[in-house]
This record gives structure tokens, sequence and C-alpha cells, in this order.
């Protein structure tokens, strides 16, 4: 079983539409949860950190983040085709400590077309 | 402010080659993290320095690879002698290291082919 799981996708929503991007994760110690999105041929960049139960909302962007299930979730509400892209969850242990190694999922990858 | 660096961009070498992969991190952050993603596997976490020390380096394959951060600034990777398996892109990061809330910065990646 891999450490952090995600549909590899594609995932193909239509412009305005919400998408819902999962990720599944196996240490159930686990403390922080990050999206991070990547176009092709580019860096990895941040979209939303989560480390408590619940939802938390940024702009357009909200995580999810069920600890009981080991289950973080990313929605995109008014999908715009600029946010195409390869959508990483990664996940840290041990972020109380020093310990910043994040595990990494393979990636969603999201279509928005217009 | 600039963002993370990375030098080169592209390296092709033959295998048994070495190479050396340069990282600068933004200013001010003392992590810095390298990682390597190879074709079609996850991203995979390689060390961590703190300035100049190593926190964590459970993730480097084999002692074919080494790390350094003298004088807590940029970093080096060096591979020697490469292998074919070693072809990747290879990530740095780096990070101010707060504990609430420390988001690790991405470099573009040097993108090593080893032949």
């Amino acid at each position: 079983q891999k450490e952090v799981e995600q549909n590899s996708g594609p995932l193909s929503v239509p412009e305005g539409a919400i998408a819902s991007l999962n990720c599944t994760y196996s240490d159930r110690g686990s403390q922080s949860f990050f999206w991070y999105r990547q176009y092709s041929g580019k860096s990895p960049e941040l979209i939303m950190s989560i480390y408590s139960n619940g939802d938390k909302e940024d702009g357009r962007f909200t995580a999810q983040l069920n600890k009981a299930s080991q289950y973080v979730s990313l929605l995109i509400r008014d999908s715009q085709p600029s946010d195409s892209a390869t959508y990483l969850c990664a996940v840290n242990s041990q972020w109380a400590g020093n310990n910043r190694k994040l595990i990494w999922g393979l990636g969603t990858s999201l279509a928005v077309n217009p | 402010e600039a963002g993370v660096t990375q030098f080169p961009s592209h390296s092709v070498i033959e295998k048994g080659q070495t190479v050396t992969l340069r990282c600068d991190p933004i200013s001010g952050h003392d992590n810095l993290y390298w990682y390597r993603r190879v074709m079609g596997k996850e991203i995979k976490f390689l060390l961590h320095f703190v300035k100049e020390s190593k926190q964590d380096e459970s993730g480097m394959p084999n002692n074919r690879f080494l790390a350094e951060r003298t004088g807590g600034t940029y970093s080096t990777l060096k591979v020697q002698p490469a292998e074919l398996e070693d072809s990747g892109v290879y990530f740095c990061a780096s990070s101010q290291g707060r504990v609430s809330t420390d988001t690790q910065y991405f470099g573009p990646g040097t993108r090593l082919t080893v032949l």
C-alpha cells in the first residue's frame, strides 16, 4: 500500500464547475497535510495547508481533512482553464518537531474545459 | 524577493560520470530540502538541512549521493558515480522553519539524464 494515494486522473470538468480532488494516507499519526499545484514542466506550488479536522477555505479553494478516515480533499469552485494542472497531495507525520519530510502522492491531473 | 534557484536546469551525463547540482535557497531560510522525482513515480524526499546541519538524510538512496551545505547558505548534491536509475528531476526547496506554518518553496528543478 502506498503511503499517500491519489487517483491519477485525468479528472475533466467544465469551466465553472466544482473540481473535487481526493487523497488518502496510511500513517494514522500524520499531522500536516498539503496540496500543491504543478503545471507541466514547472515546480510544485503550495495551494493549501491543513492541520486540523474540518474545512479550511481560501478563495475558490477548500481543503477538507478527516483524520479518522485518513482522508484529505481539495475542492476548487468555479473552475477555470488556468486551474488545469497536476495537484499533488503531501503529508508530514512529525510536524511538531523539526521534521519537515513530506510524503507525496502521485498527483491527480485536472483538465478544466472551456 | 528571489525564489529558490537551481543550477543547472538540465544535465545529460554518461553512466559512471560525476554530476554536481546546486541549490540557492530563499535568503534567510534556514531549512533546505532535496527531493527527487523519477518518471512515473512520486516525488521522494532525499534530505533536509537546518542551516549547515543534516536534520534528516533518511531518503538518500546510497553512498553515491553526497549533499553539503557549507556555511548554511547554498547547497550542492553530488552524484558519483552516476547510474542509469539516478535519472529524474531533482527539486530543491527551502522554508523559514516556523512550526506553525512552514511553507516549502520549490525551485524549478534540475532534470538529470544518465545515459
